[in-house]
Formats: structure tokens, C-alpha cells, sequence
């Protein structure tokens, strides 16, 4: 069935280095990707979103790559600090204009070592 | 602005009872939606609202009714508690456009004995 999975669980970078999550979509149709963090007893925050007439879009030490020829989409975290420990949820819409009802995939726990 | 604002954060519960989930919102938002988080299964969307007196059904519907009376309000009743209800459960609200990220509430988190 259509569904947005990450491919690795958890993933343990150093502090300074930079953090790439990755996130598989199946459904072509999709056309809004968003990624949140979120932290323990917290509810998920955003991070930063892409439409799917773009593959590239950056913000504030966060870039996010869509590719939709092989339908996959990345978060890429530069110089990653402890306050980036966190769970990190990709999602999409499946149903054009709706933007809030989206589909999320499992998340990836991404640890900093200090 | 608070944001999206979700009483209480948490609840414990018996089998067979009711309860509500409260949910406001102060950013004037038409769209908002429930969703529950279980472990390793991420955000499933429950039922969701596009304006006041408009709600539908989401991925996990049964069990638990809503109602939007007005724009700020979208409370999630559970009438008939069970186990399968135990979970963490948000609230969310957008501006509903295609092209606008959902805003979530801290959550509740429910135990049903």
C-alpha cells in the first residue's frame, strides 16, 4: 500500500559533524513533504517543508533534497549540536490541496554525541 | 500566541469510560486534526476538521467521535475507553491550504486499565 517509510531507525553522529535523514515515499501523487522534529513529551515541531515542483530548499542550517524520479526525500542537518537530539518524521500529502491531512512515516532517533 | 493548546496533558482511564480530549487553537487556523502516536508506528491521523461543522474521518476513526462547533475548538471524545486506546495523542491545526505545515499541540497521554 502507499506509505512513507525512513530507511534507518536511529542514526548517531558527532557534534559538529553534519546529519543526513532519509525518507522513501511511494506515492507519485504526493506533491508536500514536510519534516518535524520531535523531542521527549513534546509534540512534533516543523522543520522545514518542500513543494513538489522543487528539489532543493534550505533553511536555517537545515536543507531539504526531494528527488522524484526515484521518490525519495532527505533531510540534511549541517553542523549538528546536542539540541538536535531528537526524533525526526518525514511526511507527505496524498490528497492535493488538503495540507494538513498527511501521511508520516515511523522516524529515525538521531543521537549527538558530544 | 499559544499555539495549539491540548488539555489535560495526561489520563488515566478504566475500561468503559468516556472522556474528552480538549484541543484549541488561537492562530484562526480552518483546518485541525487528531492524530495518536504508538510505538514504532509513528502518527496515525484519527478524524479532522476543514472548517467549523465539517469533520471526517481519518486512517483510525473507530472509537472516538469529534465535533467543531467552532473555529478555535476540535475536542476528540472517546466513548467507550479499551486498552487499544492507550497511546499519546495530538492535536493539530493548519492554515488548510495545500501548501501550509500542521502545528501541534504538546499531546495527551492516555492510559486505559
Amino acid at each position: 500500500g502507499e506509505s512513507v517509510g525512513l530507511h534507518l531507525p536511529t542514526l548517531s553522529v558527532q557534534e559538529g559533524d553534519n546529519s543526513i535523514i532519509n525518507c522513501a515515499y511511494s506515492n507519485s501523487a504526493s506533491d508536500y513533504f514536510i519534516w518535524y522534529k520531535q523531542e521527549s513529551g513534546k509534540g512534533p515541531q516543523f522543520i522545514i517543508d518542500i513543494r513538489s515542483n522543487m528539489d532543493k530548499r534550505q533553511g536555517q542550517r537545515v536543507t531539504v533534497l526531494l528527488n522524484k524520479t526515484v521518490k525519495h526525500l532527505s533531510l540534511q542537518i549541517a553542523a549538528t549540536q546536542p539540541g538536535d537530539s531528537a526524533v525526526y518524521f518525514c511526511a507527505e500529502t496524498q490528497f492535493g490541496g488538503q495540507g494538513g491531512k498527511l501521511i508520516f512515516g515511523q522516524g529515525t532517533e538521531l543521537s549527538v554525541k558530544p | 500566541n499559544a499555539g495549539v493548546t491540548q488539555t489535560p496533558k495526561f489520563q488515566v482511564l478504566k475500561t468503559g469510560q468516556s472522556m474528552t480530549l480538549q484541543c484549541a487553537q488561537d492562530m484562526n487556523h480552518e483546518y485541525m486534526s487528531w492524530y495518536r502516536q504508538d510505538p514504532g508506528m509513528g502518527l496515525r491521523l484519527i478524524h479532522y476538521s476543514v472548517g467549523a461543522g465539517i469533520t471526517d474521518q481519518g486512517e483510525v476513526p473507530n472509537g472516538y467521535n469529534v465535533s467543531r462547533s467552532t473555529t478555535e475548538d476540535f475536542p476528540l471524545r472517546l466513548l467507550l475507553a479499551a486498552p487499544s486506546q492507550t497511546s499519546v495523542y495530538f492535536c493539530a491545526s493548519s492554515r488548510g491550504t495545500g501548501d501550509s505545515p500542521l502545528h501541534f499541540g504538546n499531546g495527551t497521554r492516555l492510559t486505559v486499565t
